[in-house]
């Protein structure tokens, strides 16, 4: 099973500052890293898929980058809606994983 | 209108069972991986199973294996969960998703807890 390890654990910002998150995978999963944004209460959101697409609706102040086992969610600068928390996921190899997450909150 | 909506969350008995099924609309459900993700109260989020758009492969995480089946009725488009010796650590919220890329809808979640 790939393990998805994702740091910091939580970040905390500003309002209009850049939130920058690390997924690192135990082994290559090549570009099928996905990253969703989830708040209380609802169900996650997808932001980015194949590592650097962004999802149809999604701002462009989210953008994803990495390959391989190295990966970067960016928010260039927080808007107070962002404030969740965020998720990796590999559909590289079975099972599918998701990182613990990373949670963004205001400083 | 992409919808998914489940049902059948329950509280049920250690050992027992319980079918979770979705209930897809505004989209060609034949078309699309499917699958079932679940986070357990204040946890982080776990995939369950996946399913191959005509459902001749289906995958788990090694922790329902033998216990869970995942299946899908494209004439109806619906999935479905069969849950068999349930545990409580199955105690989640399970949501349904539709998984071409990456999960791009989801449902509102059910809720499953285990317990006696």
């Amino acid at each position: 099973e790939i393990v998805l390890t994702q740091s910091p654990a939580t970040l905390s910002l500003s309002p209009g500052e850049r939130a920058t998150l690390s997924c690192r995978a135990s082994q290559s999963v090549s570009a099928y890293l996905a990253w969703y944004q989830q708040k209380p209460g609802q169900a996650p959101r997808l932001l980015i898929y194949d590592a650097s697409n962004r999802e149809t609706g999604i701002p462009a102040r989210f953008s994803g980058s990495g390959s391989g086992t190295d990966f970067t969610l960016t928010i260039s600068s927080l808007e107070p809606e962002d404030f969740a928390v965020y998720y990796c996921q590999q559909r590289s190899n079975w099972p599918w994983t998701f990182g613990q997450g990373t949670r963004v909150e205001i400083k | 209108e992409v919808q998914l909506v489940e049902s059948g969350g329950a509280l049920v008995q250690p050992g027992g069972s319980l079918r979770l099924s979705c209930a897809a609309s505004g989209f060609t459900f034949s078309a699309d991986w499917m699958g079932w993700v679940r986070q357990a109260p204040g946890k982080g989020l776990e995939w369950v199973a996946t399913i191959k758009p005509d459902g001749s492969n289906e995958y788990y995480v090694d922790s329902v294996k033998g216990r869970f089946t995942i299946s899908r009725d494209n004439a109806k488009s619906s999935l479905h969960l069969q849950m068999n010796g349930l545990r409580a650590g199955d105690t989640a919220v399970y949501y349904c998703a539709r998984c071409p890329r990456g999960v791009d809808y989801w449902g509102q979640g059910t809720l499953v807890t285990v317990s006696s």
